[in-house]
């Protein structure tokens, strides 16, 4: 059955990195029909996109978080992992792992992972 | 983020139709038939529900429709239910962005 499960630490320290792996199960990461991607919900907030990657390593990021976000991919696992830089009290969010159904184009997900919490604090 | 608009609420009785709405712009909604609409309960992870503009994905009910008009996609529900309380969110590519979210919609059945 096709799973995809974050993993990670919940508590970042102000100017740290953020570091988070989604494992993937059910399915290759390889594929050439999917794009694997990361999203986080803030509390209170909405869904924010924050970046797309496909079995070749070529990324996609969202425009204002491009600066501090790599994603990358581990084949060897069936891994991917997300890194968030110099983060602040306003990452601190639901940070979610899915797959992107298409190849040639982004943004329907149609597979998530249960999502982590992930706090920014001293 | 930049988001689509989205209303802030809609609700509605049990057995009604509700619709929600999504506007962008010619850079994402209007200018691409690659609008997705997705049901969250708290604390579960987001489903899709609608994936370029009005197709359905195996296993969710025909009740959800979707469909766009310019830069404004929608997304109905008929024959509301209980279960169907939610939070909604619309997404669009965007020759931008590459992605964009909605701000999220939450029906609340009567």
């Amino acid at each position: 059955q096709l799973q995809l499960q974050e993993s990670g630490p919940g508590l970042v320290k102000p100017s740290e990195t953020l570091s988070l792996t989604c494992t993937v199960s059910g399915v290759s990461i390889t594929s050439s029909s999917y794009y694997w991607g990361w999203i986080r919900q803030p509390p209170g907030k909405g869904l924010e996109w924050i970046g797309n990657i496909y079995y070749t390593g070529s990324t996609f990021y969202y425009p204002s978080l491009r600066s501090r976000v790599t994603i990358s991919l581990d084949t060897s696992k069936n891994q991917f992992s997300l890194k968030l830089s110099s983060v602040t009290a306003a990452d601190t969010a639901v940070y979610y792992c899915a797959r992107d159904r298409n190849s040639w184009y982004w943004g329907a997900f149609d597979i998530w992972g249960q999502g982590t919490m992930v706090s920014v604090s001293s | 983020q930049s988001a689509l608009t989205q209303p802030a609420s809609v609700s509605g009785s049990p057995g009604q139709s509700i619709t929600i709405s999504c506007t962008g712009t010619r850079s994402d909604v209007g200018g691409y038939n690659y609008v997705s609409w997705y049901q969250h309960h708290p604390g579960k992870a987001p489903k899709l529900m609608i994936y370029e503009v009005s197709n359905r994905p195996s296993g969710v009910s025909n009740r959800f429709s979707g469909s766009k008009s310019g830069n404004t996609a929608s997304l109905t529900i008929s024959g509301l239910q209980a279960e169907d309380e939610a939070d909604y969110y619309c997404t669009s590519y965007s020759s931008s962005t590459h992605v964009v979210f909605g701000g999220g919609t939450k029906v609340t059945v009567l």
